[in-house]
């Protein structure tokens, strides 16, 4: 089975503390993603990578960065938290070969800023 | 414009009772998939079912279906035989393009709609 790690199940940080969300997958894949998660708003996507230190942003990358160095970890990186970034996490991979496009989640990080 | 519409916030069925949750979509991409996903309370995204732009036929898995209307770009999910374990949260996705290449891998996620599955 395809697994994708998430390093914190839970995070509380303060405002202005850099925050580092990490994401690892076991499976190859090429592609991985940040989405956000809000009540009532979905899944938003913040950042995704098609390849080892290729990035391209999402619908809301403000306030947020990535880094690719390996092809199976992925991470976002609040450079300095804010209580408006308080939310869930969802890390997700697929293939890049052809495929449906199913993505693969990990099990989320919830992040409160203080 | 939101490219996956879930108009329905909250769903309530009877367990054993059939259930349609609502999902249209707008692209103008020939070559476009969607996808169902569930995620229960405790927070995983569970993968439903796909249905592909240009398959014939309407995607089916178990007791989930996807009744895929093309002309209309209406893409729902029915759950028959409701049971407990299926409250949830379910989202509609969409991938456009054929997955393939640095912008075609993302999934655009409509808001979701929660089914409560009552006894």
């Amino acid at each position: 089975d395809v697994k994708v790690t998430q390093s914190s199940r839970y995070l509380v940080k303060r405002t202005g503390e850099k925050v580092f969300l990490e994401c690892v997958q076991d499976m190859d894949h090429e592609n991985m993603f940040w989405y956000r998660q809000d009540p009532g708003l979905g899944l938003r996507l913040i950042y995704f990578s098609y390849d080892v230190k290729m990035k391209e942003k999402g619908d809301i990358p403000e306030g947020y960065s990535v880094s690719r160095e390996k092809k199976e970890r992925f991470s976002l990186i609040l450079e300095s938290a804010s209580t408006n970034q308080t939310s869930m996490y969802l890390c997700a991979s697929s293939p890049g070969t052809a495929h449906t496009g199913e993505l693969f989640f990990g099990e989320g990080s919830r992040l409160t800023v203080l | 414009a939101q490219k996956i519409t879930q108009t329905q916030p909250g769903m309530f069925v009877q367990e054993k009772e059939a259930v349609t949750l609502d999902c249209t979509y707008d692209t103008s991409d020939p070559s476009y998939g969607l996808f169902w996903y569930k995620q229960p309370s405790s927070g995983e995204m569970i993968f439903l079912i796909y249905q592909g732009s240009y398959d014939q036929q309407n995607a089916t898995e178990g007791r989930y279906s996807l009744n895929f209307q093309k002309a209309r770009k209406s893409a729902n999910l029915v759950i028959s035989a409701s049971q407990l374990g299926d409250s949830a949260m379910y989202f509609c996705a969409m991938r456009e393009g054929h997955g393939r290449g640095s912008t075609l891998g993302r999934l655009y996620f409509g808001r979701g709609t929660q089914l409560t599955v009552w006894p």
